[in-house]
C-alpha cells in the first residue's frame, strides 16, 4: 500500500513569511497526526485529527499555526508568520484505529524540513 | 503528564554484536502501549517493536526484543546481531488508549545508534 505522502521535502523561508505543508495519509486511516521535531529532540505532537475532527491541539501555537483536514483525508499545516524557532522537521503520521486492539501503529511520512532564516 | 526518558544520547556497537538501548517512562496508568521507532537519515519513522502493558511476555521481532519491567517503568530495546542498516536514531514512545487517553504518542529524545563495520 502507498505510504504517507508529504510535500514539500524541504522549505527555506524568511522570518515573518508564511508557509504551508501538505499531507496525504494512508487510504482509510481515520487518525492523522502532525508532529514537530526540532533538531536533537523527539517529535512533539502539534495536532491530532480523528476523521476531520480535532482530538488534541493542546501544544499547537494557535496564534501562528493552523491546521485543517479536508473531508477527513488530506491535511495542511500552516505557519503564519514564521519565527526562527519554527525551524524543524514537520512529520505527518496516520493510523487506522478501527478497534482498540488494532491500529496502534502510526505510519509516518518522510517529513518536511523547514528552515527559517 | 506522561514523560519518556532516554538517557543515552549516542551509542555505538560493532557489527554482529548485541546492544541495549534504555528507556524509562512515568505514568500512573495501568493500560498503555510502548513502542520503539527507528528514524534513519531519510527521516521516515519506522516501527521496530511494540509492547502492550497488560502483556507480561516481552515482545520480540526477529533480531529485536524488549525487556519490559512494568513496576520499574522500564522498556529497553535489545538488538542482536547488529547490522550496518541498524544505524539510525531510535525513539522510545508511550501511548495511552481511550477512555483515559487519545492514542497520542509521547516520544523520548532519542538515542543515536551507530553500527561499526
Amino acid at each position: 500500500e502507498a505510504g504517507v505522502a508529504q510535500s514539500p521535502r524541504y522549505k527555506i523561508i524568511e522570518k515573518r513569511q508564511s508557509v504551508a505543508f501538505w499531507c496525504n495519509p494512508i487510504s482509510g486511516h481515520a487518525t492523522l497526526y502532525w508532529y514537530q521535531q526540532i533538531l536533537g529532540q523527539g517529535p512533539k505532537l502539534l495536532i491530532q485529527f480523528q476523521n476531520n475532527g480535532v482530538v488534541d491541539d493542546s501544544q499547537l501555537p494557535k496564534d501562528r499555526f493552523s491546521a485543517e483536514r479536508l473531508k477527513g483525508v488530506d491535511s495542511t499545516l500552516k505557519i503564519q508568520p514564521a519565527k526562527l524557532e519554527d525551524s524543524a522537521v514537520y512529520l505527518c503520521a496516520s493510523s487506522p484505529f478501527i478497534r482498540r486492539d488494532l491500529g496502534t501503529e502510526a505510519f509516518f511520512g518522510q517529513g518536511t524540513r523547514l528552515t527559517v532564516v | 503528564a506522561q514523560t519518556v526518558t532516554q538517557s543515552q544520547p549516542e551509542m555505538s556497537v560493532q557489527e554482529a554484536e548485541t546492544v541495549t538501548l534504555s528507556c524509562t517512562y512515568d505514568t500512573s496508568e495501568s493500560n498503555y502501549y510502548l513502542f520503539w521507532y527507528k528514524q534513519p537519515p531519510s527521516r521516515q519513522m519506522i516501527l521496530v517493536i511494540r509492547q502492550e502493558a497488560y502483556k507480561q511476555q516481552n515482545a520480540t521481532e526477529n533480531r529485536f526484543s524488549v525487556n519490559f519491567q512494568k513496576a520499574a517503568k522500564s522498556f529497553s530495546l535489545k538488538i542482536s546481531d547488529s547490522q550496518l542498516g541498524d544505524t539510525a536514531m531510535y525513539f522510545c514512545a508511550f501511548m495511552k488508549p481511550p477512555p483515559s487517553g487519545t492514542y497520542k504518542y509521547i516520544f523520548g529524545t532519542g538515542t543515536r545508534l551507530k553500527v561499526l563495520a
